[in-house]
């Protein structure tokens, strides 16, 4: 079981770029939850998918950011027009379940905004 | 909102010591408290969970505690390790909900 993939680990944008972050769950997995951490802060709940259905996005911003779990293939992070303030580490995690228990996370993408 | 605070933001001990991070949540509703340990650039792991009908969980070296009263949970690492230097973060969350509400974190340093 491979577990979380994230890809890409590292992204750099520039100021007004798009940038799309990919996640795959752990095997057996159909919940994906995204994560923001800014430097010395802690995980700031962003969204919650399962696949096909946003079920919670009471953590994305209203503008710029979006999300989606297709039928097939990753769950996408994607954040139009980057500023400097998106710089941060973006982790996702998965669940067997709903109900966000014995959540697993990915070794995240730390985004850089030049 | 939600909220969950955390003490202490950093902290050391010497190898062998016992460490002591606290965590107080603000739902009431809360029933699950999960620990993480991150180390440098890496992915925040699970290591261990409590739930809220069970007062104390134990597992080797960690244990966690929870006063529902009080509305606060700790977790205690015993005989520390260097290898325990990490940033420790609690969570809650609540029934209904599908997210953790994270704590900012604890730099735990063990000094060798």
């Amino acid at each position: 079981n491979a577990g979380v993939m994230q890809n890409p680990r590292h992204l750099v944008r520039r100021r007004g770029q798009e940038a799309r972050l990919r996640c795959s769950p752990m095997k057996g997995h159909s919940h994906v939850y995204w994560y923001r951490q800014l430097p010395e802060e802690g995980l700031k709940f962003m969204v919650y998918l399962q696949k096909e259905n946003i079920i919670d996005e009471s953590g994305m911003p209203k503008e710029r950011f979006s999300a989606e779990f297709p039928k097939e293939g990753p769950s996408i992070l994607r954040i139009q027009q980057v500023v400097r303030g998106d710089s941060a580490a973006y982790f996702c995690a998965s669940s067997e379940g709903a109900g966000a228990e014995k959540l697993f996370f990915g070794s995240g993408t730390q985004l850089s905004v030049l | 909102g939600e909220n969950v605070e955390q003490h202490p933001s950093t902290l050391s001990v010497q190898e062998g010591d016992s460490a002591v991070i606290k965590c107080t949540y603000s739902d009431s509703a809360s029933n699950y408290f999960p620990w993480y340990k991150q180390e440098l650039g890496k992915r925040p792991q699970l290591i261990i969970d409590i739930r809220s009908n069970v007062g104390e969980k134990k597992d080797q070296r960690i244990a966690v505690t929870l006063n529902k009263t009080a509305k606060h949970f700790s977790l205690h690492i015993t005989e520390t390790q260097p290898e325990d230097s990490a940033v420790y973060f609690c969570a809650a969350s609540s029934p209904g909900t599908y997210k953790y509400i994270f704590g900012t974190g604890t730099r735990l340093k063990v000094l060798a």
